[in-house]
């Protein structure tokens, strides 16, 4: 695998359930991004980890949870979800926070019903 | 707060032909990094283009060229001799290299570009 992975690359889920995304760079990055696309509006930062470390939470409703284990991987567990919630959520990596190049992922479709 | 506004929702070209993509931008700074993002069907992300505030040469990559007024805070794409792999939607993006959440990217509402054969 090269660049930056995500799994699920679709996902279906009811407002109780729990599921939980998946990115993964393979660049040897050390600052890592969730980002949330909805239809006809501009991305929208939720979450930066640089060094494993959160620095960025852009008042992201509590039922989003990152989780960045190391500086490789990244993970957004979803709870209690609303169907607004529906989108794509992008991962990105930079070699360091702020970094002029992001990489991004392909994106998890997300469909909250 | 840095907006970013891309007012051209969908572009249509044919190819060979040449188009041009507009995006400003709103900012009290003076030192800012703006891009362009490619968005193909595929969903990824790809970076086509940056430009530091700070250079007056407008940056160019193959057949992707920018066309970089700060004093009017515009940054048009241009595609030339465009091909139906050009065809995705495309992001104008900013970022504000100081420390802290303003150096996060801000992007724009995209441009949907076809590429008629």
């Amino acid at each position: 695998e090269t660049g930056v992975t995500q799994t699920p690359r679709h996902l279906v889920m009811g407002m109780t359930n729990k599921k939980s995304l998946k990115c993964e760079q393979h660049l040897g990055h050390n600052a890592m991004y969730w980002y949330k696309q909805s239809a006809k509006k501009p991305l929208e930062l939720m979450f930066v980890y640089n060094f494993k470390e959160q620095t960025e939470n852009n008042s992201v409703p509590s039922r989003f949870s990152p989780e960045c284990p190391n500086s490789s991987h990244l993970f957004l567990h979803l709870h209690t979800l609303q169907p607004e919630d529906s989108a794509l959520y992008l991962c990105a990596s930079s070699q360091l926070a702020g970094e002029n190049e992001q990489f991004f992922g392909p994106g998890t479709r997300l469909t909250v019903l | 707060a840095q907006t970013v506004t891309q007012s051209q929702p969908e572009m249509s070209v044919q190819e060979a032909e040449t188009v041009t993509l507009s995006c400003t931008y709103d900012t009290s700074e003076s030192d800012y990094y703006l891009f362009w993002y490619k968005q193909p069907p595929s969903r990824q992300m790809i970076l086509v283009i940056r430009q530091e505030a700070y250079k007056q040469q407008n940056a160019t990559e193959n057949r992707f060229s920018v066309n970089f007024q700060k004093a009017a805070k515009s940054f048009s794409l241009k595609i030339s001799d465009s091909q139906l792999g050009d065809a995705a939607m495309y992001f104008c993006a900013y970022r504000n290299p100081k420390a802290g959440s303003a150096r996060q990217l801000t992007f724009g509402s995209g441009t949907q570009l076809t590429v008629l054969p």
